[in-house]
Protein backbone atom coordinates (compact mmCIF):
# COMPACT_ATOMS: atom_id res chain seq x y z
CA UNK A 1 0.00 0.00 0.00
CA UNK A 2 1.33 3.80 -1.00
CA UNK A 3 2.07 5.57 2.21
CA UNK A 4 3.39 9.38 2.80
CA UNK A 5 6.00 10.39 4.71
CA UNK A 6 6.15 14.51 5.56
CA UNK A 7 9.17 14.30 8.08
CA UNK A 8 9.30 17.64 9.69
CA UNK A 9 5.79 18.68 11.90
CA UNK A 10 6.22 22.46 12.01
CA UNK A 11 8.81 24.30 9.78
CA UNK A 12 9.12 28.02 11.45
CA UNK A 13 10.61 30.32 8.91
CA UNK A 14 11.34 34.26 8.64
CA UNK A 15 9.18 36.24 6.23
CA UNK A 16 11.07 36.48 3.03
CA UNK A 17 13.21 33.46 3.73
CA UNK A 18 13.25 30.20 1.39
CA UNK A 19 11.96 27.18 2.63
CA UNK A 20 11.46 23.33 1.40
CA UNK A 21 9.39 21.23 2.97
CA UNK A 22 9.58 18.00 2.42
CA UNK A 23 7.81 14.28 1.64
CA UNK A 24 8.30 11.12 0.48
CA UNK A 25 6.08 7.96 -0.87
CA UNK A 26 6.38 4.87 -1.24
CA UNK A 27 7.38 3.51 -4.41
CA UNK A 28 4.82 3.06 -7.03
CA UNK A 29 4.37 1.95 -10.61
CA UNK A 30 2.01 4.84 -11.90
CA UNK A 31 1.83 7.78 -9.20
CA UNK A 32 -0.24 11.02 -8.90
CA UNK A 33 1.07 13.60 -6.32
CA UNK A 34 -0.48 16.92 -4.96
CA UNK A 35 0.10 19.56 -1.89
CA UNK A 36 -2.65 20.42 -0.17
CA UNK A 37 -2.67 23.96 1.65
CA UNK A 38 -5.06 24.30 4.83
CA UNK A 39 -5.26 27.74 6.14
CA UNK A 40 -6.67 27.82 10.40
CA UNK A 41 -10.20 26.45 10.61
CA UNK A 42 -10.89 26.02 6.49
CA UNK A 43 -10.75 22.91 4.45
CA UNK A 44 -8.15 21.79 1.99
CA UNK A 45 -7.45 23.66 -1.32
CA UNK A 46 -5.21 22.69 -3.96
CA UNK A 47 -1.62 24.08 -4.44
CA UNK A 48 -0.53 22.03 -7.25
CA UNK A 49 0.14 18.40 -8.44
CA UNK A 50 2.05 16.38 -10.49
CA UNK A 51 0.36 13.98 -12.82
CA UNK A 52 2.62 13.47 -16.01
CA UNK A 53 5.62 15.54 -17.94
CA UNK A 54 7.82 17.99 -16.28
CA UNK A 55 8.89 17.16 -13.70
CA UNK A 56 8.68 20.75 -12.37
CA UNK A 57 5.34 22.21 -11.16
CA UNK A 58 4.33 25.80 -10.20
CA UNK A 59 1.25 27.28 -8.57
CA UNK A 60 -0.15 30.92 -8.94
CA UNK A 61 1.22 31.77 -5.53
CA UNK A 62 5.14 30.90 -5.78
CA UNK A 63 5.02 27.64 -4.64
CA UNK A 64 6.94 24.94 -6.44
CA UNK A 65 7.34 21.00 -6.25
CA UNK A 66 9.66 18.47 -8.22
CA UNK A 67 9.12 15.77 -8.63
CA UNK A 68 11.99 13.09 -8.27
CA UNK A 69 11.25 9.47 -9.12
CA UNK A 70 14.63 8.12 -8.04
CA UNK A 71 14.02 9.58 -4.79
CA UNK A 72 10.44 9.09 -4.57
CA UNK A 73 9.89 12.94 -3.62
CA UNK A 74 7.65 15.35 -4.18
CA UNK A 75 9.49 18.51 -1.92
CA UNK A 76 7.95 21.98 -1.77
CA UNK A 77 9.72 24.78 -2.11
CA UNK A 78 9.02 28.66 -2.30
CA UNK A 79 12.03 31.08 -2.54
CA UNK A 80 10.53 33.78 -0.44
CA UNK A 81 8.05 33.26 2.09
CA UNK A 82 5.12 35.90 3.23
CA UNK A 83 3.21 36.15 6.31
CA UNK A 84 0.36 34.64 4.75
CA UNK A 85 1.74 31.68 3.72
CA UNK A 86 0.86 30.54 7.11
CA UNK A 87 -0.98 27.31 7.09
CA UNK A 88 -0.80 23.52 7.02
CA UNK A 89 0.62 21.59 4.19
CA UNK A 90 -0.66 18.43 3.08
CA UNK A 91 1.27 15.96 0.89
CA UNK A 92 -0.89 13.64 -0.97
CA UNK A 93 -0.55 10.81 -3.09
CA UNK A 94 -2.83 8.54 -5.50
CA UNK A 95 -2.51 5.52 -7.21
CA UNK A 96 -3.29 6.07 -11.00
CA UNK A 97 -6.63 7.24 -11.78
CA UNK A 98 -8.44 6.79 -7.97
CA UNK A 99 -8.66 10.58 -6.85
CA UNK A 100 -11.61 9.27 -4.56
CA UNK A 101 -8.71 7.28 -2.65
CA UNK A 102 -6.23 10.00 -1.84
CA UNK A 103 -2.86 9.13 1.14
CA UNK A 104 -2.06 12.00 2.51
CA UNK A 105 1.32 12.65 4.61
CA UNK A 106 0.68 13.81 8.28
CA UNK A 107 1.18 17.43 7.28
CA UNK A 108 3.80 20.13 8.08
CA UNK A 109 2.85 23.42 9.50
CA UNK A 110 4.45 26.30 8.17
CA UNK A 111 4.42 29.56 10.88
CA UNK A 112 5.89 32.47 8.92
CA UNK A 113 7.45 35.19 11.68
CA UNK A 114 8.06 38.44 10.95
CA UNK B 1 -20.97 27.10 -7.98
CA UNK B 2 -21.31 26.13 -4.23
CA UNK B 3 -18.28 23.34 -5.07
CA UNK B 4 -18.61 20.97 -1.83
CA UNK B 5 -20.68 21.98 0.70
CA UNK B 6 -20.73 20.28 4.58
CA UNK B 7 -23.44 20.58 7.70
CA UNK B 8 -23.49 20.77 10.07
CA UNK B 9 -20.01 22.93 10.83
CA UNK B 10 -19.87 22.29 14.45
CA UNK B 11 -21.83 19.49 16.84
CA UNK B 12 -21.11 17.67 19.94
CA UNK B 13 -22.63 14.11 20.64
CA UNK B 14 -22.83 12.18 23.63
CA UNK B 15 -21.60 8.53 23.71
CA UNK B 16 -23.52 6.11 21.70
CA UNK B 17 -25.68 9.46 19.99
CA UNK B 18 -26.02 8.53 16.37
CA UNK B 19 -25.91 11.21 13.55
CA UNK B 20 -25.43 12.35 10.37
CA UNK B 21 -23.16 14.37 8.89
CA UNK B 22 -24.24 15.66 5.13
CA UNK B 23 -22.14 15.98 2.13
CA UNK B 24 -22.94 17.60 -1.28
CA UNK B 25 -21.71 18.30 -4.60
CA UNK B 26 -22.63 20.75 -7.25
CA UNK B 27 -20.36 20.03 -9.97
CA UNK B 28 -21.62 16.64 -10.92
CA UNK B 29 -18.69 14.98 -10.08
CA UNK B 30 -18.30 10.80 -9.99
CA UNK B 31 -16.15 10.23 -6.98
CA UNK B 32 -17.17 11.13 -3.42
CA UNK B 33 -15.32 10.59 -0.13
CA UNK B 34 -15.20 10.89 3.64
CA UNK B 35 -11.83 11.90 5.45
CA UNK B 36 -11.35 12.65 9.52
CA UNK B 37 -8.20 14.64 10.70
CA UNK B 38 -6.46 13.98 13.47
CA UNK B 39 -3.35 15.91 14.96
CA UNK B 40 -0.24 14.41 13.48
CA UNK B 41 -1.82 11.69 11.46
CA UNK B 42 -2.94 14.00 8.25
CA UNK B 43 -6.67 13.01 7.19
CA UNK B 44 -7.41 9.46 6.61
CA UNK B 45 -9.96 7.59 4.25
CA UNK B 46 -13.47 6.43 5.69
CA UNK B 47 -15.54 5.20 3.17
CA UNK B 48 -15.67 6.35 -1.03
CA UNK B 49 -17.79 5.85 -3.50
CA UNK B 50 -17.18 5.97 -7.16
CA UNK B 51 -20.82 6.70 -8.41
CA UNK B 52 -24.12 6.54 -7.49
CA UNK B 53 -25.33 3.52 -5.53
CA UNK B 54 -21.84 1.89 -5.05
CA UNK B 55 -19.68 2.52 -2.31
CA UNK B 56 -16.27 1.20 -0.08
CA UNK B 57 -14.64 1.06 2.70
CA UNK B 58 -11.18 2.89 3.33
CA UNK B 59 -8.62 2.68 5.79
CA UNK B 60 -10.67 3.60 9.09
CA UNK B 61 -14.62 2.73 8.08
CA UNK B 62 -15.26 0.74 11.59
CA UNK B 63 -18.45 2.95 13.32
CA UNK B 64 -19.34 4.83 10.24
CA UNK B 65 -22.08 3.78 7.21
CA UNK B 66 -22.59 5.44 4.06
CA UNK B 67 -24.99 5.51 1.22
CA UNK B 68 -25.31 7.54 -2.37
CA UNK B 69 -28.40 7.56 -3.84
CA UNK B 70 -28.10 10.65 -5.97
CA UNK B 71 -24.58 11.71 -7.76
CA UNK B 72 -24.79 14.69 -5.37
CA UNK B 73 -25.19 13.51 -1.81
CA UNK B 74 -22.95 11.37 0.20
CA UNK B 75 -23.84 11.43 3.79
CA UNK B 76 -21.88 9.61 6.41
CA UNK B 77 -23.88 8.13 9.48
CA UNK B 78 -22.17 7.19 13.29
CA UNK B 79 -24.16 4.88 14.65
CA UNK B 80 -23.48 4.77 17.84
CA UNK B 81 -20.74 7.77 18.41
CA UNK B 82 -17.70 7.04 20.54
CA UNK B 83 -14.96 9.45 22.05
CA UNK B 84 -12.30 8.20 19.67
CA UNK B 85 -14.47 9.91 16.67
CA UNK B 86 -13.93 12.97 18.01
CA UNK B 87 -12.32 14.70 14.84
CA UNK B 88 -12.72 16.66 12.04
CA UNK B 89 -14.31 15.59 8.82
CA UNK B 90 -13.88 16.53 5.54
CA UNK B 91 -15.59 15.24 2.28
CA UNK B 92 -14.19 15.49 -0.89
CA UNK B 93 -15.13 15.21 -4.40
CA UNK B 94 -13.68 14.64 -7.61
CA UNK B 95 -13.79 13.33 -11.24
CA UNK B 96 -12.20 11.33 -14.02
CA UNK B 97 -11.44 12.25 -17.05
CA UNK B 98 -9.42 11.82 -20.21
CA UNK B 99 -6.63 13.52 -19.27
CA UNK B 100 -6.75 11.50 -16.22
CA UNK B 101 -6.63 15.14 -14.17
CA UNK B 102 -7.85 13.66 -10.69
CA UNK B 103 -7.96 16.75 -8.23
CA UNK B 104 -10.37 16.52 -5.32
CA UNK B 105 -12.24 19.59 -4.03
CA UNK B 106 -12.69 19.45 -0.40
CA UNK B 107 -15.61 20.82 2.16
CA UNK B 108 -14.99 23.15 4.94
CA UNK B 109 -15.20 20.64 7.49
CA UNK B 110 -17.67 19.46 10.72
CA UNK B 111 -15.62 19.39 13.62
CA UNK B 112 -16.97 16.92 16.06
CA UNK B 113 -17.06 16.29 19.72
CA UNK B 114 -18.11 13.08 21.19
CA UNK B 115 -18.29 13.47 25.14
Amino acid sequence: AQSVTQLDSQVPVFEEAPVELRCNYSSSVSVYLFWYVQYPNQGLQLLLKYLSGSTLVESINGFEAEFNKSQTSFHLRKPSVHISDTAEYFCAVSDGDSSYKLIFGSGTRLLVRP
Amino acid sequence: NAGVTQTPKFQVLKTGQSMTLQCAQDMNHEYMSWYRQDPGMGLRLIHYSVGAGITDQGEVPNGYNVSRSTTEDFPLRLLSAAPSQTSVYFCASSYSSADRSTEAFFGQGTRLTVV
